[in-house]
Formats: C-alpha cells, sequence, structure tokens
C-alpha cells in the first residue's frame, strides 16, 4: 500500500495563475482532509470531505476549492495564487471503520511558494 | 469549541536526557487526544493516542503521554532521547467531529 500521496512535491506560481493539488489514497478511507501548515501556527484544516462527492469548508476555506468525485481523491484547487498562500499543504484522509476518531494518515506534503 | 495549546514552541535537550512536551486543552465535550510526530520534510505520522481507560498512554519509540482531566492536560515524555528522536510533535484534540491541532514543538536532540 502506498497509503497517502500527494502530487506534485513543490511547485512555484507567480500571483495569478492557477495550480491543482492532487491527493491520492488507497485505504478506501472515507474521509479526506486538506490543511496547511505554516511556522507557529500548527495545520489548519482548508476544507474536508466525509465521502465521495461531498465537500465541506474548513476554518480558512477563502482562496480554494476542492472537488472529490472519486473517493480515494481529493483535488485543491487555487483559482488565483496570492503570496499569502505560500505554505506547505498536507492532505490527510481517516476511516470511519469502528470509530469516528479514528486517526488520520497523512501525505508527505506540497511545499507551494507563489511568487 | 475544542482548542490546543503547547506550551513551548522549542525544546533543546541533550542525547540521553529525558524530555517533557507540554500540552493543554480545553472541550466542552469528550475529548480524544493524540501525539504525532513531523520528521523533517515529512507528514505527520501518529506517535499515541488516548481514547478512555488508563491514563498513562504508551506510544512507539519509547514515548508516552499521560492524561490528567483536571489539569487538562497531555504532556509527552520520554525518558532518554535520540539524535534521531529530533522532530516536531503536534498535540491534536478531536471532538465533535474536528481535529484540532496544536502549534507545535520543536525538539532538538543535541550531541
Amino acid at each position: 500500500n502506498a497509503g497517502v500521496t500527494q502530487t506534485p512535491k513543490f511547485r512555484v506560481l507567480k500571483t495569478g495563475q492557477s495550480m491543482t493539488l492532487l491527493c491520492a489514497q488507497d485505504m478506501n478511507h472515507e474521509y479526506m482532509y486538506w490543511y496547511r501548515q505554516d511556522p507557529g501556527m500548527g495545520l489548519r484544516l482548508i476544507h474536508y470531505s466525509v465521502g465521495e462527492g461531498t465537500t465541506a469548508k474548513g476554518e480558512v476555506p477563502d482562496g480554494y476549492n476542492v472537488s472529490r468525485l472519486k473517493k480515494q481523491n481529493f483535488l485543491l484547487g487555487l483559482e488565483s495564487a496570492a503570496p499569502s498562500q505560500t505554505s506547505v499543504y498536507f492532505c490527510a484522509s481517516k476511516s470511519l471503520e469502528g470509530h469516528s476518531y479514528n486517526e488520520q494518515f497523512f501525505g508527505p506534503g506540497t511545499r507551494l511558494t507563489v511568487l | 469549541a475544542q482548542s490546543v495549546t503547547q506550551l513551548d514552541s522549542q525544546v533543546p535537550v541533550f542525547e540521553e536526557a529525558p524530555v517533557e512536551l507540554r500540552c493543554n486543552y480545553s472541550s466542552s465535550v469528550s475529548v480524544y487526544l493524540f501525539w504525532y510526530v513531523q520528521y523533517p520534510n515529512q507528514g505527520l505520522q501518529l506517535l499515541l493516542k488516548y481514547l478512555s481507560g488508563s491514563t498513562l498512554v504508551k506510544g512507539i519509540n519509547g514515548f508516552e503521554a499521560e492524561f490528567n482531566k483536571s489539569q487538562t492536560s497531555f504532556h509527552l515524555r520520554k525518558p532518554s532521547v535520540h539524535i534521531s528522536d529530533t522532530a516536531e510533535y503536534f498535540c491534536a484534540v478531536f471532538g465533535g467531529f474536528k481535529t484540532i491541532f496544536g502549534a507545535g514543538t520543536r525538539l532538538f536532540v543535541k550531541a
């Protein structure tokens, strides 16, 4: 099992450009999450999904959109990148089997720089 | 609403010394508590978790944590650290369908 994978690992954008980050998991997990990690601020939830075809806003959703067309994939889109979106982005997934408080499994991260 | 406070942003310690990373939480509902570790340039991985039962929880790599309900704390400890323990550690609380992460504590282990 590959677990949670993220594409790309690094990206540099110019202000105003758009891009899509891809997250894929092969564990058949129902829940998927997108976080951003900034120094001194821990992880902040951008959007999440409780199942195929569903998405919901997290703590810092502005400037991002998401889609979950397939259970194993969760896409994060930036329509018009801004320097404030320079960050490390992590995807995570969680199984609901057994308990809702199961641990989350994280991908390796995408380091995004917006110039 | 839940919140998590990690009381130290950085903790330097010498190899083979004991270490404690402090975490306080607040919640109006039953909580489940986690510690995750992030090694350089990697994602987070679970170190240990408290769901119920014994308040002393043992995790991987010799780490343990103690849940203290009266002090709303969940401090992480290791009796003797190694260079390889250098990483960032995140305390997290799950309750009411959300997981809230603390800001992280960077542990530096020096030779």
